[in-house]
């Protein structure tokens, strides 16, 4: 079974700085995709970014980037130019590319100082 | 668009109950997914609809816990005989189909089940 781990249970980060949330996975499959999720205190998941295994470039949207390292199965999440609107907790998250059901981290809490 | 929607937001109940938690998925996803979110176990899935397909029933719980799928949309979680352990938020997703880059799932917020 595939297992996803988020080691850093809290972060936090001052306004305007950069932060980044590691996440690592093991799985024995070879393709796969790999979500990061925000949740604020209302509690809907907010698809942040998103990954295909089989890609090398990293994801970048806006101020969010990753860092996949395949043969590492690292996946983490770097938040450039933190803003107060970001903080919130964040969920790594896998899914098998046959597969259907997302398999989660335990989450980071990201807090950011103004 | 609309997003994923749930209701109730929040449910009180008292042991022993049942209890039904519904979710209206985007217009035009046809994967629907079921998942837990409780203080100790994390995020749970609980059960996959993809169309007219036998529903992937593997992160139930116990037999308390079971999911319909009415015309293909709106779906309904119905716990019975509700325990506190059932304490959670549960959250609904929908995708636009199973399988592919393009599967990715959008969260509704989510209901909050407290059993007493």
């Amino acid at each position: 079974a595939q297992t996803v781990t988020q080691s850093q249970p809290e972060m936090s980060v001052q306004e305007a700085e950069t932060v980044t949330l590691s996440c690592t996975y093991d799985t024995s499959e070879s393709d796969y995709y790999l979500f990061w999720y925000k949740q604020p205190p209302s509690r809907q998941m907010i698809l942040v970014i998103r990954q295909e295994a089989y890609k090398q470039q990293n994801a970048t949207e806006n101020r969010f980037s990753v860092n996949f390292q395949k043969a590492a199965k690292s996946f983490s999440l770097k938040i450039s130019d933190s803003q107060l609107g970001d903080a919130a907790m964040y969920f790594c998250a896998y899914r098998g590319a046959a597969g259907n059901k997302l398999t989660f981290g335990g989450g980071t809490r990201v807090l950011v100082k103004p | 668009g609309a997003g994923v929607s749930q209701s109730p937001s929040n449910k009180v109940t008292e042991k022993g109950k049942d209890v039904e938690l519904r979710c209206d998925p985007i217009s035009g996803h046809t994967a629907l997914y079921w998942y837990r979110q409780s203080l100790g176990q994390g995020l749970e899935f609980l059960i996959y609809f993809q169309g007219n397909s036998a529903p992937d029933k593997s992160g139930l719980p116990s037999d308390r816990f079971s999911a319909e799928r009415t015309g293909g949309s709106v779906s309904t979680l119905t716990i019975q005989r509700t325990q506190q352990e059932d304490s959670a938020v549960y959250l609904c997703a929908s995708s636009p189909q199973a399988g592919g880059f393009t599967d990715t799932q959008y969260f509704g917020p989510g209901t909050r089940l407290t059993v007493l």
